[in-house]
């Protein structure tokens, strides 16, 4: 069966610093990947999709970047935070085809920035 | 395009009654859908999907939802709520060759008891 892991499920970090979150799929080959940010009380925001290795398709423009070295890793990452990146950050996959895929969901990362 | 529309974002029933949550897509070509549902501080989980064998879909915990596409609908409901299923629900819609997914916003389900 497929999984997704995703870690850390809490960060704590402060301005300026730098962020990696990571997310690796398993039991699947070839999976769109996504980057979704949920801030509180709100609903999703697509942040990355990627349909392949070293293909990443941004939604929003922002401080953040993706990156996909590996055919289901997937990587989350700022240079420098800002407090607007506060958020609850997560991880998906989809299948490949038609859409009658749904997507799949990892347990999510708590990110605060102080 | 794709988009959807989830009518309440916070609905409230007592413990027994009937769960009824609204979801509205727009779409220009039959979409396939799909009802989560996310506890605090977890992902997202699926719950059902439509993807155009049966209009009337039944998924876990006891949910089911209809397809209609006169109404552009596909509300989510279940006969007897549960302090269990009180969460966030989220419906989505994907295109036909889409790679992206479309949610609405969410609506915050309380359970009375």
């Amino acid at each position: 069966s497929q999984t997704i892991h995703q870690w850390p499920a809490t960060l704590v970090q402060p301005v300026g610093s730098p962020l990696s979150l990571e997310c690796t799929v398993e039991g699947t080959s070839n999976p769109n990947l996504y980057w979704y940010r949920q801030a509180a009380g709100r609903g999703l925001q697509l942040l990355f999709y990627s349909v392949g290795i070293g293909q990443i398709s941004s939604e929003v423009p922002q401080n953040l970047s993706a990156s996909r070295p590996q055919d289901r890793q997937f990587i989350l990452s700022s240079k420098k935070l800002l407090l607007s990146d506060s958020g609850f950050y997560l991880c998906a996959w989809s299948g490949r085809g038609l859409g009658n895929q749904p997507q799949h969901f990892g347990d999510g990362t708590r990110l605060s920035i102080l | 395009a794709q988009s959807v529309t989830q009518l309440g974002s916070h609905v409230s029933v007592s413990e027994g009654a009937l769960v009824l949550l609204r979801c509205n897509y727009s779409s220009s070509v039959p979409p396939y859908l799909f009802w989560y549902v996310q506890y605090p501080n977890q992902g997202l989980q699926l719950l059902l999907k439509y993807t155009s064998a049966a209009t009337l879909v039944k998924g876990i915990n006891g949910f089911e939802a209809e397809f209609k596409k006169s109404e552009t609908s596909f509300h989510l409901t279940k006969p007897s709520a549960h302090m269990s299923d009180a969460a966030e629900y989220f419906c989505a819609v994907r295109a036909f060759y889409g790679n992206q997914f479309y949610f609405g916003t969410g609506t915050s389900l309380t359970v009375i008891p």
